[in-house]
């Protein structure tokens, strides 16, 4: 069970969009089931979850979070970028019966 | 408003186990929700550690399996972590989460254990 790999950093100015990709397998992203989830994490503080089953947002997340999935890659796009967005952002998948992961994206605003 | 919090030593001497418990407060922790581990190393990203359900299924991340316990213990509202024959590897914010439906909706707020003579 290996990480899903995301890119170490992402950057946009304020009002711009980013988007981080989470690269998983045929067994966790690309499987059966569409349990992608995305979390929002500011050092120090407790994760927050953004997105999931892939592009759901809980109750009071704004709706500049989408995600998305095609194969075995999922993305989350962050539109309208606001300094409040700067934040480690981490993707997981669902791996059968356990869960794993992605290696985390910095997001910086510029 | 259901809210969890993590607790336990904060320094653990090599070779021996980290025990941590998760109080959750706000709800039952019998309610229809696994309930997890995640942590994070210094500088590293998330890692899961494993899950449990209030009746006893679990499961454990296969890089951890042989090492991991986990309980539930209703009378108080709490589960717990037990993590063995730990190593300066396993320094990390351990935090616990409940698994809503399909993901982690609530967390914990962290705490850190060092593994350290």
């Amino acid at each position: 069970q290996s990480a899903l790999t995301q890119p170490p950093s992402a950057s946009g100015s304020p009002g711009q969009s980013v988007t981080i990709s989470c690269t998983g397998t045929s067994s966790d992203i690309g499987g059966t089931y569409n349990y992608v989830s995305w979390y929002q994490h500011h050092p120090g503080k407790a994760p927050k979850l953004m997105i999931y089953e892939v592009r759901k947002r809980p109750s009071g997340v704004p709706d500049r979070f989408s995600g998305s999935k095609y194969g075995n890659t999922a993305s989350l796009t962050v539109s309208g970028l606001q300094a409040e967005d700067e934040a480690d952002y981490y993707c997981s998948s669902y791996a059968g019966s356990n869960k794993v992961f992605g290696t985390g994206t910095k997001v910086t605003v510029l | 408003q259901v809210l969890l919090q993590e607790s336990g030593p904060g320094l653990v001497e090599p070779s021996g186990t980290l025990s941590l418990t998760c109080a959750v407060s706000g709800g039952s922790i019998s309610s229809s929700n696994w309930w997890s581990w995640v942590r994070q190393p210094p500088g590293k990203g998330l890692e899961w550690i494993g899950e449990i359900y209030h009746d006893g299924p679990s499961n454990y991340n296969p890089s951890l399996k042989s090492r991991v316990t986990m309980s539930v213990d209703k009378s108080k509202n709490q589960f717990s972590l037990k993590l063995n024959s730990v190593t300066a590897a396993d320094t990390a914010v351990y935090y616990c989460a409940r698994v809503g439906s399909t993901a982690f909706d609530l967390w914990g707020r962290g705490t850190l254990v060092t593994v350290s003579s």
